[in-house]
């Protein structure tokens, strides 16, 4: 059962645009949603997370859109740059406790120059 | 201050053989998960471990298994090698497990490959 979809699964951008990654969870009693970036040889890399009580957040040039009643999540990543080329995995947890990350597919995401 | 370390970072093995491999968490962290991650894939829960016991399982055979130590320090084996079993495996570690925190740390992980 996938659990958190994500797509798409990859993503071509020009430099100084905007990248947009979508997922959707199923489980209600998620309440805590990283993404993840994962370079290659590299393990995932905590970016930026949000729990659900707050409908968006913001660091530096990516956003996290939270939609609760539609049980679905984005990340914008704003002025695109080739090091932004990276695997973007979105997430969803429940916190504390016997807590596991479950991860969706993955977005490849190319910025071209 | 070092982050999550997992050793070997890339391993070789043949069908039916067995492989241990290894990690130690962040700093101040207790609780260690492992992840198995196929490529192309994201990566799939294997098991968490906290105070040396196996807390939560995903779904995964018992020929997985593993260990935590005092120092927190853990260790996944898997026994009769499948060829399925080529992936990326990572390790993840975060601190207090009864408590509010949330953010793992992920080592960069070991990449198995079973011919």
């Amino acid at each position: 059962q996938q659990q958190v979809k994500q797509s798409p699964q990859s993503l071509i951008v020009q430099k100084g645009g905007i990248s947009i990654i979508n997922c959707a969870y199923e489980n209600t009693a998620f309440d805590y949603f990283p993404w993840y970036q994962q370079f290659p040889g590299k393990g995932p890399a905590l970016l930026i997370a949000i729990r659900p009580d707050v409908s968006e957040k913001k660091e530096g040039r990516f956003t996290i859109s939270f939609n609760k009643s539609a049980k679905q999540f984005s990340l914008h990543i704003m002025d695109s740059q080739p090091g932004d080329s990276a695997t973007y995995f979105c997430a969803a947890s429940r916190a504390g406790g016997y807590q596991k990350v479950t991860f969706g597919i993955g977005t490849k995401l190319q910025v071209i120059p | 201050d070092a982050g999550v370390t997992q050793s070997p970072t890339h391993l070789i093995k043949t069908r039916g053989q067995q492989v241990t491999l290894r990690c130690s968490p962040k700093s101040g962290h207790d609780t260690v998960s492992w992840y198995q991650q196929a490529l192309g894939q994201g990566p799939q829960f294997i098991f968490q471990y906290y105070e040396e016991e196996e807390r939560q399982r995903g779904n995964f055979p018992d020929r997985f298994s593993g260990h935590q130590f005092p120092n927190y320090s853990s260790e996944l084996n898997v026994n009769a090698l499948l060829l399925g079993d080529s992936a990326l495996y990572l390790c993840a570690s975060r601190f207090g497990f009864r408590g509010s925190s949330t953010e793992a740390f992920f080592g960069q992980g070991t990449r198995l490959t079973v011919v």
